[in-house]
């Protein structure tokens, strides 16, 4: 069974562009979630969606935005990229909400610079 | 709100000890897992142990098991045998029942030594 796929695993973009992170999930599983990790931050939740609806948003800008396919695949977008941006973007699924189950399983994460 | 604590930052230990890693938290939910992940250099977050709060029993996989003190709201992860795989972050994260939003605490950076 293929685990959590994500794309592109390293980008790096310049001040004010906008980036696309994707993400697959294990076959059979509703829920992603996605977390932003910083050395200084530590991991950070971002949201989590479930059946194509955003179910809960961390604490972050509105430039910070997600979906999710009717296959389960999701993508999140940052807009108008700050440096502070610079981070590992890890993105998780779940058969079912992750307090249910109470297990997540990550992808490796895509490494997104900004210079 | 839910806070996790992880006041180690950098542990080593030799190869074949035990190593404990220690984490508090605080929720004021009585439903709720708490989990130890392990990040190699690799990046890819990996489960370690599960723990659900309403088990007394502590949990326990293979050379890992944890230390559930409810009451003080300690649970710390013991690694026994160490092996140089295990060199790693270490996450302790937490969870409400029913919620989807995953709580982690800084981390433990460990290094087995050969």
């Amino acid at each position: 069974k293929a685990g959590v796929t994500q794309t592109p695993r390293y980008l790096i973009k310049t001040r004010g562009q906008q980036v696309t992170l994707s993400c697959s999930p294990i076959s059979g599983h509703r829920s992603v979630s996605w977390y932003q990790q910083t050395p200084g931050q530590g991991l950070q939740f971002l949201f989590e969606y479930f059946s194509e609806t955003q179910r809960n948003k961390g604490n972050f800008p509105g430039r910070f935005s997600g979906r999710q396919f009717s296959n389960s695949r999701s993508e999140m977008n940052v807009s108008t990229l700050e440096l502070g941006d610079s981070a590992l973007y890890l993105c998780a699924s779940s058969s079912e909400t992750p307090g249910v189950t109470g297990e997540l399983f990550f992808g490796e994460g895509s490494r997104l610079t900004v210079l | 709100a839910q806070t996790v604590t992880q006041s180690q930052p950098e542990m080593s230990v030799q190869e074949a000890e035990t190593v404990t890693l220690s984490c508090t938290y605080d929720t004021s939910e009585s439903n709720y897992y708490l989990f130890w992940y392990k990040q190699p250099p690799s990046r890819q977050m990996i489960l370690v142990i599960r723990q659900e709060a309403y088990k007394q029993q502590n949990a326990t996989e293979n050379r890992f098991s944890v230390n559930f003190q409810k009451a003080a709201k300690s649970f710390s992860l013991k690694i026994s045998d160490s092996q140089l795989g295990d060199t790693a972050m270490y996450f302790c994260a937490l969870i409400q029942g029913g919620s989807e939003k995953l709580v982690f605490g800084k981390g433990t950076k460990l290094t087995v030594n050969p």
